[in-house]
């Protein structure tokens, strides 16, 4: 069983950064991957990356490769995920979501609470 | 990368009523990795169905997950009035990892 929960809301200016965090409560942390999942207002579900921290190399979605990081920090069994170059289509929920087990689990069985990051001039 | 498509993007229905939910490939899914959530609003997705056809643990048995290929259902033999959500499929590539979601079906009263 694990248990995510995500940083506050956030709001950014066109061009800006945002940095949110995820921390994990639960199974091995090391060991399993966390993804990071988007979902802009009354849209669809779109993955964005994620990275199993003991391997310490993240994967991307090619359409966010270049503007997302995803880092993650054993020490507080926390997954960070920072995008640059905000535009007003990046208003959206952002979760974190992991299928547990080991490695990159083929579905996502746990979720975090998600986080309202709104880009507006 | 593969593209999967659900139609159809509204369903409406009354509850006692068979409800048939669409997910289309754009290619072959490899290795039965297909998967159906359920989300409601102000909530995060449920994992309802694995690996095609497997039901999670605790979900009724009037869900139903079926298909191969490219093409794959999702049927709710008798809709309940908890039921009414969105619905999404998923696909899972491992080489690299990559995750795929289709668009979405509302099942809506009617």
């Amino acid at each position: 069983q694990v248990l995510l929960v995500q940083s506050g809301a956030e709001e950014k200016k066109p061009g800006s950064s945002v940095k949110v965090s995820c921390k994990a409560y639960g199974g091995t942390f090391s060991t399993y991957a966390i993804s990071w999942v988007r979902q802009a207002p009354g849209q669809g579900l779109e993955w964005m990356g994620g990275m199993v921290p003991i391997f310490g190399t993240a994967h991307y979605a090619q359409k966010f490769q270049g503007r997302v990081t995803i880092t993650a920090d054993e020490s507080t069994t926390t997954t960070y995920m920072e995008m640059s170059s905000l535009r007003s289509e990046d208003t959206a929920v952002y979760s974190c979501a992991t299928g547990g087990g080991t490695g990159f689990h083929p579905y996502f069985d746990y979720w975090g609470q998600g986080i309202l990051v709104t880009v507006s001039s | 990368e593969i593209v999967l498509t659900q139609s159809p993007g509204t369903l409406s229905l009354s509850p006692g009523e068979r409800a048939t939910l669409s997910c289309r490939a754009s290619q072959t899914v490899s290795g039965s990795y297909l998967g159906w959530y359920q989300q409601k609003p102000g909530q995060a997705p449920r994992l309802l169905i694995y690996g095609v056809f497997n039901r999670v643990t605790g979900i009724p048995d009037r869900f139903i997950g079926s298909g191969s290929g490219t093409d794959f259902t999702l049927t709710i033999s008798r809709v309940e009035p908890d039921d009414f959500a969105v619905y999404f499929c998923q696909h899972y590539g491992s080489s690299p990892p990559e995750y795929t979601f289709g668009q979405g079906s509302k099942l809506e009263i009617k």
